[in-house]
């Protein structure tokens, strides 16, 4: 069965430390891994995407890897910011049996960031 | 930069009513999403969109559901008799094309729907 873990269910760190996220899943045929913020009421907005051969996905402070033999994937925040309080949500594609891409949805990971 | 946009932002129904749901996708984008997120749980799937006809659906897509692109700028999801457990946040999403790498998924900021 196609699935998507995430770990912590939620993390709370300071104003200027680094964290990380993890992601496994268990998804095939496996397309690309993405990672999604989710701001609180509203809609998740793309961070990264990795394909099966990216080991290693950088946007500004949010750096995602990705090991394809054991399906595990990360995101690392760098210097978080306030702003950085979000649910983070890993999400993985396959392509389906009727060729269509199929988009399978971790439960999160809610982050909150403390002054 | 271009947005999904979904009306209401907020909807409240009795038990039995029919809802529609709205969405405007991104302009040029050609595959079109509904997703639901019941409050603290993750967002699942209901059904893909794509030349005018449905190409995917989960098994929460019961016949209670139907989809529409009336006019080829909006895209709806009507609920014909909602049930107290179709409360939940409803996201539009749309993307460019199939290749799900080059093509991310552009969400809307989601319809609230409480059904009482």
């Amino acid at each position: 069965k196609n699935q998507v873990e995430q770990s912590p269910q939620s993390l709370i760190i300071l104003e200027g430390k680094n964290c990380t996220l993890q992601c496994n899943y268990t998804v095939s045929p496996f397309s690309n891994l993405r990672w999604y913020k989710q701001d609180t009421g509203r809609g998740p907005v793309s961070l990264t995407i990795m394909t099966f051969s990216e080991n290693t996905k950088s946007n500004g402070r949010y750096t995602a890897t990705l090991d394809a033999d054991t399906k595990q994937s990360s995101l690392h925040i760098t210097a978080s910011q306030l702003s950085d309080s979000a649910s983070y949500i890993c999400v993985v594609s396959a392509v389906s049996t009727s060729g269509t891409y199929k988009y399978i949805f971790g439960t999160g990971t809610r982050l909150k960031v403390l002054a | 930069e271009p947005e999904v946009t979904q009306t209401p932002s907020h909807q409240v129904t009795q038990m039995g009513q029919e809802v529609i749901l709205r969405c405007v996708p991104i302009s040029n984008h050609l595959y079109f999403y509904w997703y639901r997120q019941i409050l603290g749980q993750k967002v699942e799937f209901l059904v893909s969109f794509y030349n005018n006809e449905i190409s995917e659906k989960s098994e929460i897509f019961d016949d209670q559901f139907s989809v529409e692109r009336p006019d080829g700028s909006n895209f709806t999801l009507k609920i014909r008799s909602t049930k107290l457990e179709d409360s939940a946040m409803y996201f539009c999403a749309s993307s460019a094309g199939q290749s799900s790498y080059n093509s991310p998924l552009h969400f809307g900021n989601g319809t609230r729907l409480t059904v009482t």
